[in-house]
């Protein structure tokens, strides 16, 4: 079975552009979390999508946006790039919105923001 | 505000001893403990994890142990193996089921 995919693996933009990153999640999995993880630091909440719906929101500038497609797909947004944008972003799915104990993460998007 | 902490950043075992990987936590709101293991270029991986109305799960070689009154869970990996260094991240889940908050980091070499 396919795990979570995420495109593209690798980006690099400059300041005050715009990043479009995608997710897939494991067959069958409604929700679809995206995490940033900067170096050196565990990942940090940003989105919780469960069903289309926004379920969670962490403390992140509305820069951040993100949707849920009705095939369960996700997409983070983020305008006007800065510098401290620059991390690897998560994404994770799971089972079912408010029973799903476990996170099953994807490789990963590596986003250098120069 | 870091409410999950991982103390240790790294952590160096004999190949065959016990690995202890510490973790500690604040919020009393947190109804799942995980423990998720990472290779560089690589996501995390889910490994092990402790519902808060439990104080032990064992899965083979991995054992999780929660202390809710000193908020405090540990992993246990006996025997270690060179296989087994990677990064650890302890992970919390609230019991609104939305968000995990995540500790930086314990960093493990098993020596052989």
């Amino acid at each position: 079975d396919a795990g979570v995919t995420q495109s593209p693996t690798h980006l690099i933009k400059t300041r005050g552009q715009h990043v479009t990153l995608r997710c897939s999640p494991i067959s069958g999995h409604k929700s679809v979390s995206w995490y940033q993880q900067v170096l050196g630091q565990g990942p940090q909440f940003i989105f919780q999508y469960y069903e289309k719906e926004e379920r969670g929101r962490g403390n992140f500038p509305d820069r951040f946006s993100a949707r849920q497609f009705p095939n369960y797909s996700s997409e983070l947004n983020v305008n006007a790039l800065l510098l401290g944008d620059s991390a690897l972003y998560l994404c994770a799915s799971s089972s079912s919105g408010v029973e799903g104990e476990k996170l099953f993460f994807g490789s990963g998007t590596q986003l250098s923001v120069l | 505000d870091q409410q999950v902490k991982q103390n240790s950043p790294s952590l160096s075992v004999q190949e065959g001893r016990i690995s202890i990987l510490n973790c500690d936590y604040t919020n009393s709101m947190f109804d799942y403990f995980l423990w998720y293991k990472k290779y560089p270029a690589e996501g995390p991986t889910f490994l092990i994890s402790i519902s808060s109305i439990k104080d032990k799960n064992e899965d083979g070689r991995f054992t999780v142990f929660l202390n809710k009154s000193a908020k405090h869970l540990s992993l246990h990996i006996v025997p270690s193996q060179p296989g087994d260094s990677a990064v650890y991240f302890c992970a919390a889940r609230l019991n609104t089921g939305n968000q995990f908050y995540f500790g930086t980091g314990t960093s493990l070499t098993v020596i052989p």
